[in-house]
């Protein structure tokens, strides 16, 4: 019963530094995604994946990579942190042909200082 | 650029009120999804609809989508603490690339 499961929850930074936020999926979805939610901005797309090797960029892509070599995980690169990149990162997960079957994570809190 | 607006940003309410949330777009929506942010937790879907005039319901909670859909409500009866959290509209698009508005914050008091 894990669903969506990101980790860490919470992470401090200090800029400059890299890390990986991982997402996990125990659903066989095929589409994951990864959004970052700031105060007043909604959540907007970072990147999304169809598939397994398949990746393209979202609304804020700048600063992040990712890469898809299993169906199961999602992983969001931080390359070069910096203090903008501060917000709470969510991953959803969903099936290619149910529009319902959509689940979040529980959220990563990223603070870059 | 699709823009989606949600009013009002914030509303407090008492317990056994009755309350109406909105979702405008400044374009057709493809298909509109509501969800339920608690604090600390990630979005949870509600409800989602696709056909214009379309109105749904969950227990207390009525969703109507507009019939030109480029509109849709929220509207929630009696309203309980539990009812308390962010609720946010969304078009689906492509339905792996959802654009969401900025969201209404609900409390609930006792």
């Amino acid at each position: 019963n894990a669903g969506v499961t990101q980790t860490p929850k919470f992470q401090v930074l200090k800029t400059g530094q890299s890390m990986t936020l991982q997402c996990a999926q125990d659903m066989n979805h095929e589409y994951m995604s990864w959004y970052r939610q700031d105060p007043g901005m909604g959540l907007r797309l970072i990147h999304y994946s169809v598939g397994a090797g398949i990746t393209d960029q979202g609304e804020v892509p700048n600063g992040y990579n990712v890469s898809r070599s299993t169906t199961e995980d999602f992983p969001l690169r931080l390359l070069s942190a910096a203090p903008s990149q501060t917000s709470v990162y969510f991953c959803a997960s969903r099936n290619a042909w149910e529009i319902d079957t959509i689940y979040f994570g529980e959220g990563s809190w990223l603070t870059v200082v | 650029t699709q823009l989606l607006e949600q009013s009002p940003q914030f509303l407090s309410i008492q317990e056994g009120e009755n309350l109406t949330v909105y979702c405008n777009s400044s374009s057709v929506f493809s298909s509109l999804q509501w969800y339920r942010q608690e604090p600390g937790e990630g979005p949870v879907l509600l409800v989602t609809v696709v056909t214009g005039g379309e109105v749904k319901k969950l227990k207390r909670l009525t969703f109507q989508f507009g019939d030109a859909r480029k509109d849709s409500s929220l509207h929630i009866t009696a309203a309980q603490p539990g009812d308390t959290g962010l609720y946010l509209c969304a078009d689906g698009g492509s339905n792996y690339k959802l654009t969401f508005g900025k969201g209404t914050l609900l409390t609930v008091n006792p």
